[in-house]
């Protein structure tokens, strides 16, 4: 299983566009990149996935180059309530997906 | 729709007693999945179900915990003789099917064992 590794805290303003990146060196032909955000007292909440170049919704944008080494996740011009912890996993296809998580990086979103 | 729900939310027992957890997963969802998370960290697999058929119990920490899904839809997470160092906050998520679905997660059930 590919072992991921992000920053574990990063201060931002609200209205700024804040990207953390993940490494993962060691993913797999087979292996999606996925992300989930947690706030506190509750369950991770995913937020987007994407296997390679760049992937959109309504939440975030996550940009993964073609080595697949690392991918960024994009929040554009984040809100207080944007404060949260972030996981970057990587997810295997196929049948037993259970999902690995790491320690995340806690965004601060200040005024 | 109902998201995945958990009961108790909060659970307090005395050392060596058994606790059960429940969690009811999204209707129609076929797999089900149970994590422990500690406080200032990720959560870590326990254990899967796909419908009433347990996949993975590769996570569970020992013998004293025990996991069923009977009829594929409500699960049971059971801890024998609890010890103090179970105390933790019990999650679950259910996914339509196995794969790279996404993972719904409840709210929780924190145990502590005093």
């Amino acid at each position: 299983l590919a072992k991921t590794t992000q920053p574990i805290s990063m201060d931002s303003y609200e209205g700024q566009e804040v990207n953390i990146t993940c490494s993962h060196n060691n993913i797999a032909t087979n292996d999606y990149i996925t992300w989930y955000q947690q706030f506190p007292s509750q369950g991770p909440r995913f937020i987007i996935q994407g296997y390679k170049t760049k992937v959109t919704n309504e939440v975030a944008s996550l940009f993964i180059p073609a080595d697949r080494k690392s991918s960024t996740l994009s929040l554009p011009r984040v809100s207080l309530s944007d404060t949260a912890v972030y996981y970057c996993l990587v997810v295997p296809t196929g049948a037993g997906n259970m999902l690995t998580f790491g320690g995340g990086t806690r965004l601060m979103v200040k005024p | 729709g109902a998201g995945v729900s958990q009961s108790p939310r909060y659970k307090v027992t005395k050392r060596g007693q058994d606790v059960a957890l429940r969690c009811d997963p999204i209707s129609g969802h076929v797999s089900l999945y149970w994590y422990r998370q500690a406080l200032g960290q990720g959560p870590e697999f326990l254990t899967y179900f796909n419908y009433e058929a347990q996949q993975d119990k590769s996570g569970l920490p020992n013998d004293r915990f025990s996991a069923e899904r009977p009829e594929g839809s409500i699960s049971t997470l059971t801890i024998q003789r609890t010890e103090q160092r179970d105390s933790a906050m019990y999650r679950c998520a259910s996914s339509l099917a196995g794969g790279s679905e996404t993972q719904y997660f409840g709210p929780g059930t924190r145990l502590l064992v005093l």
